[in-house]
C-alpha cells in the first residue's frame, strides 16, 4: 500500500532556484493538502486542493505555487528559493475535509 | 487568529504517569470536526481520532482517552500509564469551512511534546 508519496525526500537549493516537489496518493482522494512544518510552529498550511483542476490558499500561500492537474498528483512549486523556505514540507490527501487526513513521509528542504 | 491552541510546548513524565494534552479551539462553524495527530521521533505523522462537533461522548482506546467539551471548546487527550514509545510531538487540528470558498481545510495546532523517560 503505497498511500502518499513525496519525491523527494530531501532537497539543497540555492537561493534563486526553483523547485517542485510531487505528491502522489493511490487512494482517490478529494482532498490534497501542502504543510510546512517549521519548529515552534506546528503545521501551517500552504495550498490545498478539493479535487482535481481546483485550488485554494491556506495560511502561508506566498512564494509557493501549486497545480492538481490530476486527481492522484498534487505539486507544490517553490519559483524563486528563499532561506525562509527552509522547512520540512508534508503532503496531506483526504476523502473529504472532514475525514482524517492520511500524511505522505515529508520532504526536508534547505535553502542555502 | 490562532484557531487551534496547544498551550503545552512540551510535558515530562516518568513512565507509568497520566498525563494529559490540552487542546482549545476556535470556530464559527455549527458542524465540525477535531482530529488528534501523533508525530514520533521518526517524522511521520500518524492519525489517531477523529470526533464530530454533534458528539460528546468521551472516547477510549487502550490507553488512550479523548474529553470533548464544547462548553470550554477543548478536546483534551489523556495517556494513562504511559511508556516511552508514547513519546512523541501531538497535534490536534481542527477542520472549518471556508467561509468564501465552502472548502474545507485542516488547521494544525503547534503541537505537544512529550516526553517519556524510563
Amino acid at each position: 500500500n503505497a498511500g502518499v508519496t513525496q519525491t523527494p525526500k530531501f532537497r539543497v537549493l540555492k537561493t534563486g532556484q526553483s523547485m517542485t516537489l510531487l505528491c502522489a496518493q493511490d487512494m482517490n482522494h478529494e482532498y490534497m493538502y501542502w504543510y510546512r512544518q517549521d519548529p515552534g510552529m506546528g503545521l501551517r498550511l500552504i495550498h490545498y486542493s478539493v479535487g482535481e483542476g481546483t485550488t485554494a490558499k491556506g495560511e502561508v500561500p506566498d512564494g509557493y505555487n501549486v497545480s492538481r492537474l490530476k486527481k492522484q498528483n498534487f505539486l507544490l512549486g517553490l519559483e524563486s528559493a528563499a532561506p525562509s523556505q527552509t522547512s520540512v514540507y508534508f503532503c496531506a490527501s483526504s476523502y473529504g475535509g472532514t475525514r482524517g487526513a492520511f500524511f505522505g513521509q515529508g520532504t526536508r528542504l534547505t535553502v542555502v | 487568529a490562532q484557531k487551534v491552541t496547544q498551550a503545552q510546548t512540551e510535558i515530562s513524565v516518568v513512565e507509568k504517569e497520566d498525563v494529559t494534552l490540552d487542546c482549545v479551539y476556535e470556530t464559527r462553524d455549527t458542524t465540525y470536526y477535531l482530529f488528534w495527530y501523533k508525530q514520533p521521533p521518526s517524522g511521520e505523522l500518524v492519525f489517531l481520532i477523529r470526533r464530530n462537533s454533534f458528539d460528546e461522548q468521551n472516547e477510549i482506546s487502550g490507553r488512550y482517552s479523548w474529553n470533548f467539551q464544547k462548553s470550554t471548546s477543548s478536546f483534551n487527550f489523556t495517556i494513562t500509564a504511559s511508556q516511552v514509545v508514547d513519546s512523541a510531538v501531538y497535534f490536534c487540528a481542527l477542520s472549518e469551512v471556508n467561509g468564501n470558498t465552502g472548502f474545507q481545510k485542516l488547521v494544525f495546532g503547534t503541537g505537544t511534546r512529550l516526553l517519556v523517560s524510563p
